[in-house]
């Protein structure tokens, strides 16, 4: 079974540019996540997906982040313009709806540096 | 919301040892724990999970034990090898939304 797949898997860009990054889930999987892990720190939620509509994005930065996931599939989170402070590891999970504890799979992430 | 504090940031410890990592959780309606990996470079990996209904639950080497009264949970290898070092990150799910809430993460490197 293939696992998440995001891209890229590293980016670089200067202050006040944009950037986006594309996850495509496993196969089946109808909830989707992104996270953002600063060095150091735990993973934190952005945005939770059901099938192509938004559970929670209470944590999701809305003045520059934007995330959507068309025909409940692939999903896209773009940061425009990026700050200094959200160099991080973007991360993309996705799991069953099914049951309540079902596991989350992680992508690998992609890491961004904004200088 | 749920807070989870994670102890130690590092752990050193030789093959063939334990290594013991504790978390404390705030929100008393947290009902599920999962623990994850993170090897360098890659995504977290689910390697052992506990339910709020459960005290003590064993995989191979590893195991995970709850104190809801105290909340409190904690991660346990035994007999430690090199492919063990990662960083492990224990977490909360509170109620019904999968929401998860993972701790600071510890680094765990074992030494030949």
């Amino acid at each position: 079974e293939a696992g998440v797949a995001q891209s890229p898997r590293y980016k670089i860009i200067e202050k006040r540019q944009s950037v986006a990054f594309w996850c495509n889930p496993i196969s089946g999987h109808a909830t989707l996540y992104w996270y953002q892990q600063i060095l150091g720190q735990g993973p934190k939620l952005l945005i939770q997906f059901q099938n192509n509509g938004v559970v929670d994005d209470s944590q999701l930065p809305k003045d520059r982040f934007s995330a959507e996931r068309l025909k409940g599939v692939d999903s896209t989170l773009k940061i425009q313009p990026a700050k200094l402070e959200d160099s991080a590891v973007y991360l993309c999970a996705s799991r069953t709806i099914t049951g309540f504890y079902n596991e989350q799979f992680f992508g690998p992430g992609t890491r961004l540096t904004v200088l | 919301g749920e807070n989870v504090e994670q102890h130690p940031s590092t752990l050193s410890v030789q093959e063939g040892d334990s290594a013991v990592i504790k978390c404390t959780y705030s929100d008393s309606a947290s009902n599920y724990f999962p623990w994850y990996k993170q090897e360098l470079g890659k995504g977290p990996q689910l390697i052992i999970d506990i339910r709020s209904n459960v005290g003590e639950k064993k995989d191979q080497r590893i195991a995970v034990t709850l104190n809801k009264t105290a909340k409190h949970f904690s991660l346990h290898i035994t007999e430690t090898q090199p492919e063990d070092s990662a960083v492990y990150f224990c977490a909360a799910i509170t109620g019904t939304a999968s929401k998860l809430t993972f701790g600071t993460g510890t680094r765990l490197q074992v030494t030949l």
